[in-house]
């Protein structure tokens, strides 16, 4: 099975910082990676496909990029309302494989 | 979109259910659909995706011989049959639209208890 590994596991910030949350994966998955954000309470919402694509409706301070092994979410000018967790999708083998997730504060 | 989970509840060790969710606003069997769980308290894990057409079927290995997914296409559901429950099954399980995961269902929690 492939495993995913996020870092950091949690972080604090400041709001109108830049946040970069970083996933490595144990063996190339090309670009088959997805990111979710999930508030707290919330269902999961799915923020970057195919590893750098931003999900329709979501807000352009996000970003993803990476291929291979490594990948990375970037939030620019962090705002209140991106207090959540988000994960790390890769679908590139069976099993799908999340990372363990990133809780992000302010 | 919407998706709506049903089924979820308490049972006991060794016990079955069967979950079910109803699609609508979108051609339900265009679509794979995927089941990914989530415990109290925990992140994410993955159980299974099934093909519009129902076939194929892909399976986590924590699951796999234990629960089958299945669809109905033309009443737009997916169901989700679990059987020899353990208690590490309780979790929300959310229902999700295609591969990629784009549309989550509000999910439905499942406590394996005695």
């Amino acid at each position: 099975d492939i495993q995913m590994t996020q870092s950091p596991s949690s972080m604090s910030a400041s709001v109108g910082d830049r946040v970069t949350i970083t996933c490595r994966a144990s063996q190339g998955i090309s670009d088959s990676l997805a990111w979710f954000q999930q508030k707290p309470g919330k269902v999961p919402n799915r923020l970057i496909y195919a590893a750098s694509r931003l999900q329709s409706g979501v807000p352009s301070r996000f970003s993803g990029s990476g291929s291979g092994t490594e990948f990375t979410l970037t939030i620019n000018n962090l705002q209140p309302d991106d207090v959540a967790t988000y994960y790390c999708l890769q679908r590139k083998t069976y099993p799908w494989t999340f990372g363990q997730g990133t809780k992000v504060e302010i | 979109v919407q998706l709506l989970e049903f089924g979820g509840g308490l049972v006991q060790p060794g016990g079955s259910l069967r979950l079910s969710c109803e699609g609508s606003g979108f051609m339900f069997s265009n679509y794979a659909m995927t089941w990914v769980r989530q415990a109290p308290g925990k992140g994410l894990e993955w159980v299974a995706v099934i093909s519009g057409s129902g076939d194929p079927k892909y399976y986590a290995d924590s699951v796999k011989g234990r629960f089958t997914v299945s669809r109905d296409n033309p009443i737009n559901k997916v169901y989700l049959q679990m059987n020899s429950l353990r208690a590490e099954d309780t979790a929300v399980y959310y229902c999700v639209k295609d591969w990629g995961l784009d549309f989550w269902g509000l999910g439905t929690l499942v406590t394996v208890s005695s």
